[in-house]
């Protein structure tokens, strides 16, 4: 049972324009959520993340935004760089019986093109 | 400083054949987890272990899994009797876990497993 999901498997953005990435969630008790990029052969390195009591978080050219009620969440990249081509994972975390473990998407390759 | 340090960084065994992998925390890090990546699929947890509480396992697919964490830093994760579907790449991450609840996860470059 998928409890993140990124529907996008890929997306495609010319260089300078935004990219922006789509993850939504089925657990209401996450309230912590975090994204990863890959390149081939590395592990998944920490970007960005936001917790569940703010609705948007800034770093550079990442911004992300949460919107609670509708279980969303997206990652704008401002403006696009070739070497922002990897895999992006969405992922989430929350309390209870579920603390400790990040669940996370299936990812969505970014592929800028210049 | 080091990030979390996993060997070998690619294992290739026989069907039926026990495999050891190996993960080194960030120095430090109070809370370590196991993930697999398999072919096309997103980050699966496996197990996590915080200090010296009981290790929460409920990832972990099957009794052929096991972990240990020795003297709260390096872990090691065991497969016995591999088979073909546990060709995945073995991803370990911490955290400080004292900097709060909602801590962040930094991932290790993984092992490449691969079951003939």
């Amino acid at each position: 049972d998928q409890q993140v999901k990124q529907n996008s498997p890929s997306l495609s953005v010319q260089e300078g324009r935004i990219s922006i990435l789509n993850c939504d969630y089925t657990n209401s008790m996450f309230d912590y959520f975090l994204w990863y990029k890959k390149y081939p052969a590395e592990g998944p390195t920490f970007l960005i993340s936001i917790s569940s009591i703010k609705d948007k978080n800034e770093d550079g050219r990442f911004t992300v935004f949460l919107n609670k009620s509708a279980k969303h969440l997206s990652l704008h990249i401002v403006p696009s760089q070739p070497g922002d081509s990897a895999v992006y994972f969405c992922a989430a975390s929350g309390g209870g019986s579920t603390l400790g473990r990040l669940y996370f998407g299936r990812g969505t390759q970014l592929t800028v093109w210049p | 400083g080091a990030g979390v340090s996993q060997s070998p960084s690619n294992k290739v065994t026989e069907k039926g054949k026990d495999v050891e992998l190996r993960c080194d925390p960030i120095s430090g890090h109070t809370a370590l987890y196991w993930y697999r990546q398999s072919l096309g699929q997103g980050l699966e947890f496996l197990i996590y272990f915080q200090g010296n509480s009981a290790p929460d396992k409920s990832g972990l697919p099957s009794d052929r899994f096991s972990a240990e964490r020795t003297g709260g830093s390096v872990s090691t994760l065991t497969i016995q009797r591999t088979q073909q579907e546990d060709s995945a790449v073995y991803l370990c991450a911490s955290s400080d876990r004292t900097s709060g609840r909602l801590e962040t996860q930094y991932f290790g470059p993984g092992t490449r497993l691969l079951v003939l």
